[in-house]
């Protein structure tokens, strides 16, 4: 198995709701990623989790709450989010964040598409 | 802070015709440029170059790095429709405390028939 999976691909909100998105791999890799993107705008780095700890918190609204239960897995809860929250979400895995060349490759999942009304 | 440049940031080809994609880079210590496709959906990774002057190829494309110069270029030949993407080149630096991935602005590459 040697993808990234997401869900749910298309996500409609409201501001006072509280939502998660998914996001799950199994190829044994233990970096995983949140990213933000907004049409024709590249992706923007969220959260990095290494070792199922969270190792960057790019100084993202507290609207937004990371979990990584396990290796396989990472979440995303949003709660009070805001119309200009609405974007591509797009998680990525990689091997590790550490020394060696080829175990920081990140794999991208397809992304959830989300409308903050 | 580190920053990646692509350019052009959009080309409209033929198909048939060979392009040439750039990317610019300053990062604190350099660790490896990625390419990426980006159709509708995730970002699919292309190639991993770390080492200047060797070129990695896959069918049409190839790319090559210059980390004298700062710059690695991917090259398609005889495009096709289906090339038609987002093209995203990342720098893994560490320009902060932790190793990320910075993404240039992309370059939009449209392959009429």
């Amino acid at each position: 198995d040697t993808e990234v999976t997401q869900t749910p691909k298309h996500l409609v909100m409201g501001m006072t709701n509280k939502k998660s998105l998914k996001c799950e791999q199994h190829m044994g890799h233990r970096a995983m990623y949140w990213y933000k993107q907004k049409a024709k705008k590249p992706p923007e780095l969220m959260f990095v989790y290494s070792y199922e700890k969270l190792s960057i918190n790019e100084s993202v609204p507290s609207r937004f709450s990371p979990e990584c239960p396990n290796s396989s897995l990472l979440n995303l809860h949003l709660h009070a989010l805001q119309p200009e929250d609405s974007a591509l979400y797009l998680c990525a895995s990689s091997q590790e964040t550490g020394t060696g060349i080829s175990f920081h490759l990140q794999f991208f999942g397809p992304g959830t598409r989300l409308t903050v009304l | 802070e580190d920053k990646v440049v692509q350019s052009p940031l959009s080309l409209v080809v033929h198909e048939g015709d060979t392009v040439t994609l750039n990317c610019s880079y300053e990062v604190t210590n350099f660790r490896s440029l990625l390419w990426y496709k980006q159709e509708k959906k995730a970002p699919t990774f292309l190639f991993m170059l770390t080492s200047s002057g060797i070129e990695k190829k896959s069918g049409r494309l190839s790319s090559i790095l210059d980390k004298k110069e700062l710059f690695s270029i991917l090259n398609i030949t005889a495009t096709q429709t289906g090339d038609s993407a987002v093209y995203l080149c990342a720098v893994e630096g560490s320009g902060g405390s932790n190793y990320k991935l910075t993404f240039g602005k992309g370059t939009l590459l449209t392959v009429n028939p």
